[in-house]
């Protein structure tokens, strides 16, 4: 079955400063690889995704990167404000009649005001 | 919209006893929902995908008989931990897969706010 690797486990960055998170997958059929926001207690929100067919995608201060041939996709959020401390779940999955989201261990991101 | 529910946020129970957790999609039907178990600071783990008119999928080292779970209309599915014991307290999601513009599934899934299940 797949396998999402996270790194780094924690990221503490300066308010302002640039934050980058990374995941690398195994299962090369996989083709949907979301981006989720965790905060204390609270449900994952889905903050970006991209497809396989796409390099990269933005989206005002977040953006992720995808590099079928190596398996590997981040995470890159710039001007980073003290709300966006949390913890961030990479995900892959294959779109088939399954679907099923296999996460990455998290990144607890802190951001020092 | 792409809203799901789910209920209740937070049960406390005796050791034995059996509890109902309930997610809904308010503004969507839903096929297939996905049920994951979260420990502290630790990732979201898939127990089960659940199908509506039919038997849930279960990942390996899920007991099916311990987590119930049942899809019985396109909006709503339960689990169901039966004879709960301390080592069950965990924060339960749920999540959606929305149709999409094409009547097809489509490739994002919506979370639940999550149960909080502690055992004593």
């Amino acid at each position: 079955g797949e396998n999402v690797e996270q790194h780094p486990s924690t990221l503490s960055v300066q308010e302002g400063d640039s934050a980058v998170i990374k995941c690398t997958y195994s299962d090369s059929a996989s083709n949907y690889f979301p981006w989720y926001k965790q905060e204390l207690g609270k449900r994952p929100q889905l903050i970006i995704d991209i497809r396989s067919n796409v390099g990269e995608k933005k989206d005002q201060r977040i953006a992720v990167t995808l590099n079928k041939t190596a398996k590997h996709f981040s995470l890159h959020i710039t001007e980073t404000q003290p709300e966006d401390s949390a913890v961030y779940f990479c995900a892959a999955s294959i779109n088939n009649a399954g679907n099923m989201l296999t996460f990455g261990g998290g990144t607890r991101l802190m951001v020092k005001p | 919209g792409a809203v799901v529910s789910q209920h209740p946020s937070w049960v406390i129970c005796k050791s034995g006893t059996s509890v109902k957790i309930e997610c809904r999609s308010l503004d969507f039907q839903a096929t297939t929902m996905f049920w994951y178990r979260q420990f502290p600071k630790q990732s979201l783990m898939l127990m089960a995908t659940s199908n509506e008119g039919s038997k849930a999928t279960y990942e390996q080292g899920v007991e099916k008989d311990k987590f119930l779970i049942n899809h019985a209309s396109l909006t709503l599915s339960t689990l169901t931990v039966t004879s709960a014991h301390p080592e069950d307290s965990s924060f339960y999601i749920c999540s959606a897969r929305l149709f999409g513009l094409a009547g097809g599934p489509s490739y994002e899934q919506y979370f639940g706010p999550g149960t909080r299940l502690t055992v004593t």
